[in-house]
């Protein structure tokens, strides 16, 4: 079965802190990808990876970078973590190509204090 | 850009009631069209897609179809059980391979006994 898993359910941490969300997918897929969910925002795509040391910027990347140096790992850095930063973070992956669907994450909720 | 605009709520039902979630979209393309489910605590599950105009995508009773003349994929379900209360998103996707999704702001239901 399809597998994506993010390293913390919750994380509380402080403004100013450099802050390091991991999220590991077990299928095989190229692509990989970052959102924040906030109410009566949906989903906003922060980053995406179609390979290995390969990024994106997706719709909202102020304030964030990512690295990928395995195709299985995608990390989402808050460089320096600020209290609008406080949100669900969620990761996807999906193979490339074909329309094919994003696997989700069950999510990081993310409070910066 | 493009854009995903659906029905906002919370949508109150009663177990056995008829659901109707609307979801329009503005895209360039021909997308493909999708209806997320995520369920409380959980990360989002894909619920049903359709990559073409005029498909129908189902599962689990839920029925969307692929309207292009209206620019619609409204959410259907003849029956709802108190198990469906969840968030309901519409997304698409344009093909460029990297699969990235634009996603409505979500749809609240919940279903009482």
């Amino acid at each position: 079965d399809v597998k994506v898993t993010q390293s913390s359910r919750y994380l509380v941490k402080r403004t100013g802190e450099k802050v390091f969300l991991e999220c590991v997918q077990d299928m095989d897929h190229e692509n990989m990808f970052w959102y924040r969910q906030d109410p009566g925002l949906g989903l906003r795509l922060i980053y995406f990876s179609y390979d290995v040391k390969m990024k994106e910027k997706g719709d909202i990347p102020e304030g964030y970078s990512v690295s990928r140096e395995k195709k299985e790992r995608f990390s989402l850095i808050l460089e320096s973590a600020s209290t609008n930063q406080t949100s669900m973070y969620l990761c996807a992956s999906s193979v490339r190509g074909g329309n094919q669907p994003q696997h989700f994450g069950d999510g990081t909720r993310l409070s910066i204090l | 850009g493009d854009s995903v605009t659906q029905m906002e709520g919370p949508v109150t039902l009663s177990e056995e009631a008829c659901l109707t979630i609307n979801c329009t979209y503005t895209a360039t393309g021909y997308p493909s069209l999708f209806w997320y489910v995520q369920y409380p605590g959980e990360g989002l599950q894909l619920l049903l897609k359709a990559t073409k105009a005029d498909d129908k995508g189902s599962n689990k009773g839920f029925e969307a179809t692929y309207r292009k003349e209206t620019t619609s994929f409204h959410l259907e379900k003849g029956s709802v059980q108190v198990s469906d209360s969840a968030v309901y998103f519409c997304a698409l996707s344009e093909d460029t391979g990297f699969q990235k999704l634009v996603f409505g702001t979500g749809t609240r239901l919940l279903v009482s006994p």
